[in-house]
């Protein structure tokens, strides 16, 4: 699977957007990108994940690049209880057999 | 559905002591896996479970054993703890390995 490289951490203001980015310039054609997040002391949870095209939920939405080397995920009202670190992952989503590897995230924190 | 189970929630061990650290889930998902979370580092995998009676190593298996006797339950154990050992153990489930990972709460353990 690609590896991913996000930033350590990131500050939002409560009720901006927050613009997580992503590298995965050495990602597959048949790998997907996640987004899992950790708030403190819990398991991580999922947010979103997609292949190639924009994807939202109710949660937050996944811009991802045309040649699919970068993504930004988007939380677009980001509130306190956003904080958390946050998870990008790249994995084959179609096949193979290979779990999730979670690196170190970025860690979000969101100030009042 | 409670979702993913994890018992206990804390534990404390002396140097040599074993133990099994349970995991259950009850949304009949085949994929099951343990992670390990030492403090300001991401999640490690520590072996995982594509079904009853499959199991596999992850990137950590050293001084741990699974077994899989049942979709449902799939216990982690320790049979020489060591002070290295001593991490946040989080449990997950999943339909299938590329579908989305519910999480449970984590066992904190502590090695004396």
């Amino acid at each position: 699977d690609a590896k991913t490289t996000q930033p350590p951490s990131m500050d939002c203001a409560e009720g901006r957007a927050a613009n997580l980015p992503c590298n995965h310039s050495t990602i597959s054609g048949n790998e997907y990108v996640y987004w899992y997040r950790q708030i403190h002391s819990q398991g991580p949870q999922y947010i979103i994940h997609g292949l190639k095209n924009n994807e939202t939920n109710e949660m937050a939405s996944l811009i991802i690049t045309e040649d699919r080397k970068s993504s930004t995920l988007i939380l677009p009202h980001a509130t306190l209880r956003d904080t958390a670190v946050y998870y990008c992952i790249v994995r084959v989503g179609n096949s193979g057999n290979t779990p999730l590897v979670f690196g170190k995230g970025t860690r979000l924190s969101v100030i009042a | 559905n409670a979702g993913v189970t994890q018992t206990p929630k804390f534990q404390v061990l002396k140097t040599g002591q074993s133990m099994t650290l349970q995991c259950a889930q009850d949304m009949n998902h085949e994929y099951m896996s343990w992670y390990r979370q030492d403090p300001g580092m991401g999640l490690r995998l520590i072996h995982y479970s594509v079904g009853a009676g499959i199991t596999d190593q992850g990137e950590v298996p050293n001084g741990y054993n699974v077994s899989r006797s049942t979709t449902e339950d799939f216990p982690l154990r320790l049979l020489s703890a060591a002070p290295s050992q001593t991490s946040v153990y989080f449990c997950a489930s999943s339909r299938t390995l590329v579908e989305t990972q519910y999480f449970g709460p984590g066992t904190r353990l502590l090695v004396l």
